[in-house]
């Protein structure tokens, strides 16, 4: 199947400091891109939809001036989480849409941890 | 709004059948989805139903729907140790499009 990757897979930060993440489509392009993030024994949330030369789409309650999201090319998409607080730790996880299929193809996900 | 609910947790017996169950509250879902996550990996589409079928079989597979009570569940027969894993429901609209998730059902084999 399809495969996407996420890097880091782990990164500690301390609180105020900028992390990017990054997450790539390895074998397919995609124009249609979500991240998500998961708390332990939580559902994903979504925290926005971004489509390959366009502004993302955030979900209601999410800062987008927090969560910076670049979606460069049809292959690379980053999440930025600027000014990290200890309550932005949690697991995000990318996913990408190729072109009218139903199914996601989603990354193994970063653990952010903010001290 | 869009809410999926499921179960937190399920044991069974290695080569019992396991039955996740899931209810959805959007009446206008089109595709009803099951997602398997493993340690370390990314989530897995395992298989979906469009709305507007009854039942769906994929080998050791079964997903039944009741969209009349919004009730979706997955049925795994002669269950085995590598389906050790968290199983999420999910719903979506259009393709392409968001996807709404459960919390994840935890999945746990007794040998």
């Amino acid at each position: 199947g399809a495969v996407v990757s996420q890097h880091p897979s782990w990164v500690i930060c301390k609180s105020g400091t900028s992390v990017k993440i990054e997450c790539r489509s390895l074998d397919f392009q995609a124009t249609t891109m979500f991240w998500y993030r998961q708390f332990p024994k939580q559902s994903l949330m979504l925290m926005a939809t971004s489509n390959e030369g366009s502004k993302a789409t955030y979900e209601q309650g999410v800062e987008k001036d927090k969560f910076l999201i670049n979606h460069a090319s049809l292959t690379l998409s980053t999440l930025t989480v600027t000014s990290a607080h200890p309550e932005d730790s949690s697991f995000y996880i990318c996913s990408f849409s190729p072109g009218g299929s139903v199914e996601q193809y989603f990354g193994p996900g970063t653990r952010l941890t903010v001290t | 709004g869009e809410d999926v609910e499921q179960s937190l947790f399920l044991s069974v017996r290695e080569g019992d059948s396991s039955v996740i169950n899931c209810t959805y509250t959007d009446s206008s879902s089109t595709y009803l989805y099951w997602y398997k996550q493993e340690p370390g990996a990314g989530l897995q589409l395992l298989t979906y139903i469009f709305s507007n079928m009854d039942m769906k079989q994929d080998q050791r597979l079964t997903v039944l729907l009741n969209k009349k009570d919004k009730h979706l569940s997955l049925r795994i027969a002669d269950t085995q140790t590598g389906d050790s894993a968290i199983y999420f429901c999910a719903e979506g609209e259009n393709r392409d499009d968001k996807i709404i998730f459960g919390k994840g059902t935890r999945l746990h084999i007794l040998p």
